[in-house]
């Protein structure tokens, strides 16, 4: 079975701090995704990753940054954290084979951070 | 601008009933449209998916139905059972390039009374 795993399940941050979230797919897949869940809003994708060190924005990219350094790894950065950042962050992967793949996306558990 | 509009926002259905969530979108490129199921405290999961070239697809209780004239899509429980209570989610995406990712329907939050 695929298995993304994300690094924190809860994280609790003040607001300015550096954040990172990482997360970390076995299955070899191309394709990487951070998405926010919010009440109300559903599932917004903020950036995501074709291939090692690509990475392309996306719906609401403001305020985040990203590292593809490995395959397998994917990382979410924030690097002033701010209140308006307080959410779900859901990490995913699919096999993909390019920026428009409609593989199966397979999502971690998330990471519920709270920025206070 | 919201692409993929879903409906309801939540639900409430008794055991042994019938679940119909409804998407609408908008981008005439989409062609591919899946639904995922999310329980609390997990990330989403695929569900099921349909392309425009059909306009049902059945895998036992779920089955989505797909008008693309209409540009609507609707997902259907079929003798929906308490362990069905999750969020659901419809997305649809553009293979053919361009946008990437999944564009998501805000959820549905589905209560299957016993």
């Amino acid at each position: 079975d695929v298995k993304v795993t994300q690094s924190s399940r809860y994280l609790v941050k003040r607001t300015g701090e550096k954040v990172f979230l990482e997360c970390v797919q076995d299955m070899d897949h191309e394709n990487m995704f951070w998405y926010r869940q919010d009440p109300g809003l559903g599932l917004r994708l903020i950036y995501f990753s074709y291939d090692v060190k690509m990475k392309e924005k996306g719906d609401i990219p403001e305020g985040y940054s990203v590292s593809r350094e490995k395959k397998e790894r994917f990382s979410l950065i924030l690097e002033s954290a701010s209140t308006n950042q307080t959410s779900m962050y859901l990490c995913a992967s699919s096999l993909g084979s390019g920026p428009s793949s409609t593989d199966t996306q397979y999502f971690g558990p998330g990471t519920r951070l709270t920025v206070l | 601008q919201q692409q993929v509009k879903q409906s309801p926002q939540s639900l409430i259905v008794q055991k042994g009933g019938i679940s119909i969530i409804n998407c609408a979108y908008e981008n005439t490129a989409f062609d591919y449209f899946p639904w995922y199921q999310q329980f609390p405290g997990k990330g989403p999961a695929l569900l099921i998916a349909i392309r425009p070239d059909v306009s049902e697809k059945k895998e036992g209780r779920f089955t989505i139905s797909f008008n693309k004239s209409a540009k609507q899509f609707s997902l259907h429980i079929m003798d929906s059972q308490p362990g069905d209570s999750a969020t659901y989610f419809c997305a649809a995406s553009n293979s053919g390039g361009g946008a990437d990712g999944l564009t998501f329907g805000k959820g549905t939050h589905l209560i299957i009374q016993p």
